[in-house]
């Protein structure tokens, strides 16, 4: 398996836009996260999925974020709109199940001027 | 939910010498720890796991000690390798829940 794959490895965007960050989990796994990593706040969990359905989204920041998982092969975290602050490392992890591991991607490093 | 705090920023440690990263957690009801490593421009990867009911589990090179009754982990490196300069993360899952707390991390250096 070629583990998470999240896209864009990098994102540069204009405060006010809308970014979409992607992820495709392992497959067979059932459980999904997305973090965002800054230096002064570290790995912060924004929202999971069991099963396709979000179960916890009391970490993302506000309502300008979003995610979807509209099926157990893909989800999307949006930003709608955009603002410096949002910029960081946004990680998708997935796992077999709550109770296990989880494994993440690469990242997607993201810029907002 | 869960605090999760390492009682050190960094660390550095000559090449062969063993290093130990310690991570202390607050919530008595946590079940599940997870040591990740993270190098530079890359996804924690996973390194080794344990549970509530073991207090030590071994892997290759690595070993990881748990102590429930002041709610600390530790994670001990074998013979300190270049490669190993990373930073380490530790992660605690409460009971019921799905989601991991990481801690701040710890920046390992290796001094060859």
């Amino acid at each position: 398996d070629a583990g998470v794959i999240q896209s864009p490895r990098h994102e540069v965007t204009e405060m006010g836009q809308e970014v979409t960050l992607r992820c495709k989990p392992i497959s067979g796994h059932n459980s999904l996260f997305w973090y965002r990593q800054t230096m002064m706040r570290g790995l912060e969990l924004l929202i999971y999925f069991n099963n396709n359905v979000p179960i916890d989204d009391s970490g993302m920041p506000e309502d300008r974020f979003s995610a979807k998982m509209p099926n157990a092969s893909f989800s999307t975290l949006k930003i709608q709109p955009s603002e410096p602050r949002d910029s960081a490392v946004y990680f998708c992890a997935s796992s077999r199940r709550g109770d296990t591991e989880a494994f993440f991607g690469q990242g997607t490093r993201l810029t907002v001027v | 939910g869960e605090n999760v705090g390492l009682h050190l920023p960094t660390l550095s440690v000559q090449e062969g010498d063993n290093s130990i990263i310690n991570c202390a957690y607050s919530n008595s009801a946590s079940d599940y720890f997870i040591w990740y490593k993270q190098e530079s421009g890359k996804g924690p990867q996973f390194i080794i796991d344990i549970r509530s009911n073991m207090d030590k589990r071994q892997g290759q090179r690595v070993t990881v000690l748990l102590n429930k009754t002041v709610k600390h982990l530790s994670l001990q490196i074998a013979a300190t390798q270049p490669g190993d300069s990373a930073v380490y993360f530790c992660a605690v899952r409460v009971t019921g829940a799905n989601n991991l707390f990481f801690g701040t991390g710890t920046r390992l250096t290796v001094i060859p």
